[in-house]
């Protein structure tokens, strides 16, 4: 079965760093492009970053560039997000994807509060 | 930036009823458009993917049309597990991805 876990979500103040960890399984993770997608707490989903399959490309949506690094080990089939200078409009549940063209597969998420 | 609007924000109808869901794109995407289901406190689950294609394992009373900016989802016969909030999503942007602002369905 084809299965994403979140984990690394948490409390953190702004101005705080936090890193998120996808853990991936059931399919071949180093053939894919993979990708994190956010959703603010009543509101729309919201694409952040994806990642070539070598990782070797990245791309950002303009309001995370310079904060936010997307990662990938594919010898632990893992993706990670390292948040860095963390804002309060960063709080949300963060999804990670396997990404086809279009994202088919999602994890179950991780939520991230960023308040004092 | 390729902007994306949905219409209606949300609608309510009853089990049997045909419900249409229209996204508009600010520029043409050709067939670059996904279509997906979210329900409360769970991940979203694809639909339909280049604008008309059925993801495996999904009700065949969704459907899906449209090329360049203008797409519909269209639910031939509502029932009650439809209950959810959905969203278009446009992939024609080389990475760079922009969801809609999702149409809420109830019954």
């Amino acid at each position: 079965e084809v299965q994403m876990v979140e984990s690394g979500g948490g409390l953190v103040q702004p101005g705080g760093s936090l890193r998120l960890l996808c853990a991936a399984s059931g399919f071949t993770f180093g053939d894919y492009w993979m990708t994190w997608v956010r959703q603010a707490p009543g509101k729309g989903l919201e694409w952040v970053a994806n990642i070539k399959y070598d990782g070797r490309e990245t791309f950002y949506v303009d309001s995370v560039k310079g904060r936010f690094t997307i990662s990938r080990d594919n010898a632990k089939n893992s993706l990670y997000l390292q948040m860095d200078s963390l804002r309060a409009e960063d709080t949300a549940v963060y999804f990670c994807a396997r990404l086809e063209a279009y994202m088919d597969v999602w994890g179950e998420g991780t939520t991230v509060t960023v308040s004092s | 930036d390729i902007q994306m609007t949905q219409s209606p924000s949300s609608v309510s109808a009853s089990v049997g009823d045909r419900v249409t869901i229209t996204c508009q794109a600010s520029q043409g995407i050709s067939s670059w458009l996904a279509w997906y289901q979210q329900k409360p406190g769970k991940a979203p689950k694809l639909l339909i993917y280049a604008a008309s294609r059925l993801q495996s394992g999904v009700p065949p009373r969704f459907s899906g049309s449209g090329s360049g900016t203008h797409f519909t989802l269209t639910i031939s016969s509502l029932q009650p597990e439809d209950v959810a909030t959905y969203y278009c999503l446009q992939a024609s942007t080389l990475h760079l991805f922009t969801f809609g602002p999702g149409t809420t369905v109830d019954i």
